[in-house]
């Protein structure tokens, strides 16, 4: 199984409003990532977590806020976005032991900012 | 740093026929991985074929098969027999992996399957 859920799928939001993604995992895979993507470019990393601890902030403004509730949840809760901040917003996540740092991607939130 | 680089932005291929995308990379480490993700029109990204840069063994995923150049810095990807499902996004990925598995991405190749 290398299933990687997020929801919701589509979200729609003011610049005022807090909302949250979600993303979940049930491999057992030690670390989970955000990333941020525009249409047709690459994904952008935005945060890791590994064994729980977020490892890596590529310098994300601070109305992203990550948060590891334990090892198969990940959540980006969201607050004050901007119009810019609409993409879509992939989660993954990998085993990261020696010769498995494939990571696995969700189906991603499209987030739209209004 | 490292770098991957997609030089073809979109490629079309006959149904039935093979073709192959191109990627190079620039690192000065001597173990890492590399990777092929495909992302269809749904936008879902789905691994498509992995390779260890310490296997000369060139891997193979059914009707995916990678040629691995380690010396050049290369690592292209052979679709063979396409299919109307191939249709989608390549990018190519780097990691050293490690404590830090950071993946580096290149720019893309949008394939076209034509019928």
């Amino acid at each position: 199984d290398t299933e990687v859920t997020q929801t919701p799928k589509h979200l729609v939001m003011g610049m005022t409003n807090k909302k949250s993604l979600k993303c979940e995992q049930h491999m057992g895979h030690r670390a989970m990532y955000w990333y941020k993507q525009k249409a047709k470019k690459p994904p952008e990393l935005m945060f890791v977590y590994s064994y729980e601890k977020l490892s890596i902030n590529e310098s994300v403004p601070s109305r992203f806020s990550p948060e590891c509730p334990n090892s198969s949840l990940l959540n980006l809760h969201l607050h004050a976005l901007q119009p810019e901040d609409s993409a879509l917003y992939l989660c993954a996540s990998s085993q990261e032991a020696a010769g498995n740092y494939e990571q696995y991607f969700g189906p991603g939130t499209r987030l739209t900012v209004t | 740093a490292q770098t991957v680089t997609q030089s073809q932005p979109e490629m079309s291929v006959q149904e039935a026929e093979t073709v192959t995308l191109s990627c190079t990379y620039d690192t000065s480490e001597n173990n890492y991985y590399l990777f092929w993700y495909k992302q269809p029109p749904s936008r879902q990204m789905i691994l498509v074929i992995r390779q260890e840069a310490y296997k000369q063994q060139n891997a193979t995923e059914n009707r995916f098969s990678v040629n691995f150049q380690k010396a050049a810095k290369s690592f292209s990807l052979k679709i063979s027999d396409s299919q109307l499902g191939d249709t989608a996004m390549y990018f190519c990925a780097f990691t050293r992996g490690g404590a830090t598995n950071k993946l580096i991405f290149g720019t893309g190749t949008l394939l076209a399957v034509q019928p």
